[in-house]
């Protein structure tokens, strides 16, 4: 089965320093997502991209966050200032999006430790 | 707003046993719903989704779930627990808000002992 790809599998960053979490998404799937995971905690959606832009983002989804696909390939999630409480296993999430029952594929997901 | 709550954050069965985990939703529409599983340092795998074809859902690895209309519950059993069975268990309905956004319940562990 396809796969999507996350790097790093582990970033270990100090406070207030820039990240940026890199995903390579299923070569024909048009809708992308980041979702995070805080230890122990359930999974949150961050934010979905169709089309080149962001389609939903949500609350948690503030001006410290950007996404963009700057190649056609990479999609990216950028952090510019992290926190400690940005602390957390980050997902990158596809699908084709041809209807609400399709399923995510996800990636084996990035660890974010900000120090 | 279409959601999901999970019942249990964690629920311990003996190898040989039947797995129930429990799943509720609110939706004001059909929903699309989904259970995924995510094993240690592992991205979430899809497990079965319903989509109104049929009400009893299979998936893999021996799961099944059963969407109840007038319960609105959608949970997940199995009836003879493996080892391999050991894992987070996410309930889902994705909603169509222009990005078909899906919607995680908060997880529910399984631990399975020998």
């Amino acid at each position: 089965e396809p796969e999507v790809t996350q790097t790093p599998s582990h970033q270990v960053t100090q406070m207030g320093q820039e990240v940026i979490l890199r995903c390579v998404p299923i070569s024909n799937h048009l809708y992308f997502y980041w979702y995070r995971q805080i230890l122990g905690q359930k999974v949150e959606f961050l934010v979905s991209f169709y089309n080149n832009e962001i389609s939903e983002k949500s609350e948690i989804f503030d001006d410290q966050f950007s996404v963009e696909r700057p190649d056609g390939s990479n999609f990216t999630l950028k952090i510019r200032s992290t926190k400690l409480e940005d602390s957390a296993m980050y997902f990158c999430a596809t699908n084709p999006a041809r209807d609400e029952d399709e399923k995510l594929f996800f990636g084996s997901g990035t660890q974010l430790s900000v120090l | 707003a279409q959601s999901v709550t999970q019942l249990d954050s964690h629920v311990s069965v003996s190898e040989g046993a039947l797995v129930l985990l429990r799943c509720n939703y609110s939706s004001s529409v059909p929903p699309y719903l989904f259970w995924y599983v995510q094993y240690p340092n592992q991205g979430l795998q899809l497990l079965l989704k319903y989509t109104s074809a049929a009400t009893l859902v299979k998936g893999i690895n021996g799961f099944e779930a059963e969407f109840k209309k007038s319960e609105t519950s959608f949970h997940l059993t199995k009836p003879s627990a493996h080892m391999s069975d050991a894992a987070e268990y996410f309930c889902a309905v994705t909603r169509n808000t222009g990005g078909f956004k899906t919607i995680f319940g908060a997880g529910t562990r399984l631990f399975v002992k020998a």
